[in-house]
């Protein structure tokens, strides 16, 4: 298994402000995942961060609005910004195992007014 | 372009009940097929795993198989109890990339 967490849980922020979330995994993992879940919604991924390289993004994302450093293998962090309501989501990022299990972090729960 | 479906998107059952959750999937091209719960505000738990070889794997009361054939995943509880009350959501991961396709949970309520 893996043991993730995620800070902040959960925050309120203002529009036009930025978010930096930051995911910390117990043991080195070669590549974490960026997902977003929309109220209602199911996941939908954002982008795969490998250690050492730029992160990969999903149709309908962008480097701009949601950078991601990856700085070591078991650290990354995933940047929302200049956030509108339509941002409001739960963030989760997540490891794959060798055993192609895939493992979540508890998720930030982000709220833009 | 790989598409997943989870009928009902919400079921509630009499405590104790055996059930059936559904997911079926479009491209039976498929690395493996993760069934995960997720509890209101919280993360995902990985419940079960199914390599594309493989035909069901089982976990205490839950029982998940897979018949690529037809696109199809079930996840069977038995003897369900209110602590199995929360969203279940199925996934496939093709064989091209680590990417998981997600379907859109089924919304489990176990009425004591």
């Amino acid at each position: 298994s893996a043991v993730i967490s995620q800070k902040p849980s959960r925050d309120i922020c203002q529009r036009g402000t930025s978010l930096t979330i930051q995911c910390q995994v117990d043991s080195q993992v070669t590549m974490m995942f960026w997902y977003r879940q929309q109220p209602g919604q199911s996941l939908t991924l954002i982008a795969t961060a490998n250690q050492g390289s730029e992160a990969t993004y999903e149709s309908g994302f962008v480097i701009d609005k949601f950078p991601i450093s990856r700085p070591n293998l078991t650290f990354s962090t995933l940047t929302v910004s200049n956030m509108s309501p339509e941002d409001s989501s739960i963030y989760l990022c997540s490891v794959e195992r060798s055993t192609d299990t895939q493992y979540f972090g508890p998720g930030t729960r982000l709220t833009v007014l | 372009k790989q598409e997943v479906t989870q009928i009902p998107a919400a079921l509630s059952v009499p405590e104790g009940e055996n059930l059936v959750l559904n997911c079926s999937f479009t491209d039976s091209a498929i690395y493996n097929l993760q069934w995960f719960r997720q509890d209101p505000g919280k993360g995902l738990t990985s419940l079960l795993l199914i390599q594309s070889s493989q035909r069901e794997q089982t976990s205490g009361r839950l029982n998940a198989s897979l018949d690529k054939s037809s696109g199809r995943s079930t996840l069977y509880i038995a003897a369900s109890q209110p602590g199995d009350s929360a969203t279940y959501l199925c996934a496939v991961r093709p064989w091209s990339n680590y990417q998981l396709i997600w379907g859109a949970g089924t919304k489990l309520i176990i009425k004591p």
